[in-house]
């Protein structure tokens, strides 16, 4: 079974603290998303990464994909109310070519 | 671009009733996935088409379930019987490659089952 486990589950943070979301895997991936997903709504691509030790940036938003290619992060800095949502890593693994998403994290970024 | 469509927004039945969920994907997109998420277990992968064939269905948790995709403009997720543990959201996403492509799969807002 592909596990990708996601922490933390639920971050709670005052607006404009700094905070980090990981995504790891015992296994490759093949590229990796993340997602942010508002209520009542369905999952919004953010990102893709494909190439080991990939950092990309979104406004405030930074990704990384590790060296290895199992783990990510996503780092938001001075965060805003607007950024309140879950936050849900998928990776694709070569056998099958599915999406297989993490837990997700809730945020909430309080003014 | 109308986005994916998915109808209805919110079914409440009872148990051991027929539910059937509905999807518009976008048009010209060759893949279809339908997902379920749930608080215990996430988003979950259920079955997933290609040019309106099935190629995976391992997701799909048991014989209660059924999906079919009639033509590249409509498919159905159908529950018989239903049971209250079927209760989540369902949503549908489709793209123009598999994800191995790094496609982009874009999610409707999905439907929202509650089964008393």
């Amino acid at each position: 079974t592909q596990l990708l486990e996601q922490s933390p589950q639920f971050l709670s943070i005052q607006e404009g603290e700094n905070l980090t979301v990981y995504c790891n895997s015992s296994s490759v991936f093949s590229s990796l998303q993340w997602y942010r997903q508002e209520p009542g709504e369905g999952p919004v691509l953010l990102v893709t990464v494909v190439t080991g030790g990939e950092v990309k940036k979104l406004k405030r938003l930074t990704f990384q994909f590790g060296d290895a290619r199992k783990d990510s992060s996503l780092h938001i800095t001075a965060a805003q109310p607007g950024d309140t949502g879950l936050y849900l890593c998928a990776g694709v693994y070569n056998q099958g070519g599915k999406l297989i998403f993490g837990q997700g994290t809730e945020l909430s970024v309080k003014p | 671009d109308a986005g994916v469509i998915q109808s209805p927004r919110h079914e409440v039945t009872e148990m051991g009733q027929e539910v059937t969920l509905r999807c518009k994907p976008i048009s010209g997109h060759d893949y279809l996935f339908w997902y379920r998420q749930t608080m215990m277990r996430g988003l979950e992968l259920l079955i997933y088409f290609n040019n309106n064939v099935p190629i995976d269905d391992s997701g799909m948790p048991e014989d209660r379930f059924s999906a079919k995709m009639p033509n590249a403009s409509f498919s159905t997720l159908k529950i018989q019987p239903s049971e209250p543990r079927d209760s989540a959201v369902y949503f549908c996403a489709s793209s123009r490659g598999t994800p191995l492509s790094t496609d982009t799969q874009y999610f409707g807002p999905g439907t929202r089952l509650t089964v008393l």
